[in-house]
C-alpha cells in the first residue's frame, strides 16, 4: 500500500514556462513532507521542504504547496530551466529529520 | 559532496557470493538509513538505525544483513541474493528530531546480481 503516491511518470515542459508536480498522500500522521531531486548516477538531493503547519513555503524559483485536507501536495518550479531536468521525489514523514516515506518520482524533461 | 560516502559505487555479484556494502556519514548526524531503489518503484526504506540501534526492519529478507558498529558507520552485508535484489542501494543520515530535516543521501551502490 503506497502512503506516497505521485501519479505522473514524466513531465515535459518549455524552458521558461512553469513546471508543477504533484503529490498524493494517505497517512494522516504525515508532519513534514519534502521534495527531492535526483540525477542518474547520483543520490537525491533536498530541493524544498514544508511543515503541516503551513501551506506553502518558497525558496528562489522552487514553491511548495500543501493542502492538508485534500492530503495534497505540489512543488511549482518558474521558469523552468534546462538543468532541472532530473526524477522529482515527493517524501513524508511523521517525525522532523526522522524517516522518510517516497513516492515512485516523476520525470521533468525542460525542452529549450 | 553530500558528506555521505558510499563505496562500492557498482557491484556485481553471484548469487553465491557474499559482500557488503559501506557507508560513512561526515556529518555527525544520529540516524542511519538504507534505501533501495528499483526501477520506476519508489525508495524503499529497509532500515533505520538511532544512536547505533536498529530502530526499524522493514521486512527485509534475511541475505540482507545491517550492520551499524557506531554512529558514522553503517554496513550492508549480502548474501545468496537472488537476480531480482539488483537495484541501486542509498544510505542517508539524519539528525531526528532537529537539524534541517531532511536526509542527505549518499551517491548510491549499484548492485547487478547475475
Amino acid at each position: 500500500d503506497q502512503q506516497v503516491k505521485q501519479n505522473s511518470p514524466s513531465l515535459s515542459v518549455q524552458e521558461g514556462r512553469i513546471s508543477i508536480l504533484n503529490c498524493d498522500y494517505t497517512n494522516s500522521m504525515f508532519d513534514y513532507f519534502l521534495w527531492y531531486k535526483k540525477y542518474p548516477a547520483e543520490g537525491p538531493t533536498f530541493l524544498i521542504s514544508i511543515s503541516s503547519i503551513k501551506d506553502k513555503n518558497e525558496d528562489g524559483r522552487f514553491t511548495v504547496f500543501l493542502n492538508k485536507s485534500a492530503k495534497h501536495l505540489s512543488l511549482h518550479i518558474v521558469p523552468s530551466q534546462p538543468g532541472d531536468s532530473a526524477v522529482y521525489f515527493c517524501a513524508a514523514s511523521m517525525e522532523y529529520g526522522n524517516k522518510l516515506v517516497f513516492g515512485a518520482g516523476t520525470i521533468l524533461r525542460v525542452k529549450s | 559532496e553530500t558528506g555521505v560516502t558510499q563505496t562500492p559505487r557498482h557491484l556485481v555479484m553471484g548469487m553465491t557470493n557474499k559482500k557488503s556494502l559501506k557507508c560513512e556519514q561526515h556529518l555527525g548526524h544520529n540516524a542511519m538509513y538504507w534505501y533501495k531503489q528499483s526501477a520506476k518503484k519508489p525508495l524503499e526504506l529497509m532500515f533505520v538505525y538511532n544512536f547505533k540501534e536498529q530502530t526499524e526492519n522493514n521486512s527485509v529478507p534475511s541475505r540482507f544483513s545491517p550492520e551499524c558498529p557506531n554512529s558514522s558507520h553503517l554496513f550492508l552485508h549480502l548474501h545468496t541474493l537472488q537476480p531480482e535484489d539488483s537495484a541501486l542501494y542509498l544510505c542517508a543520515s539524519s539528525v531526528v528530531g532537529g537539524g534541517t530535516g531532511e536526509l542527505f543521501f549518499g551517491e548510491g551502490s549499484r548492485l547487478t546480481v547475475l
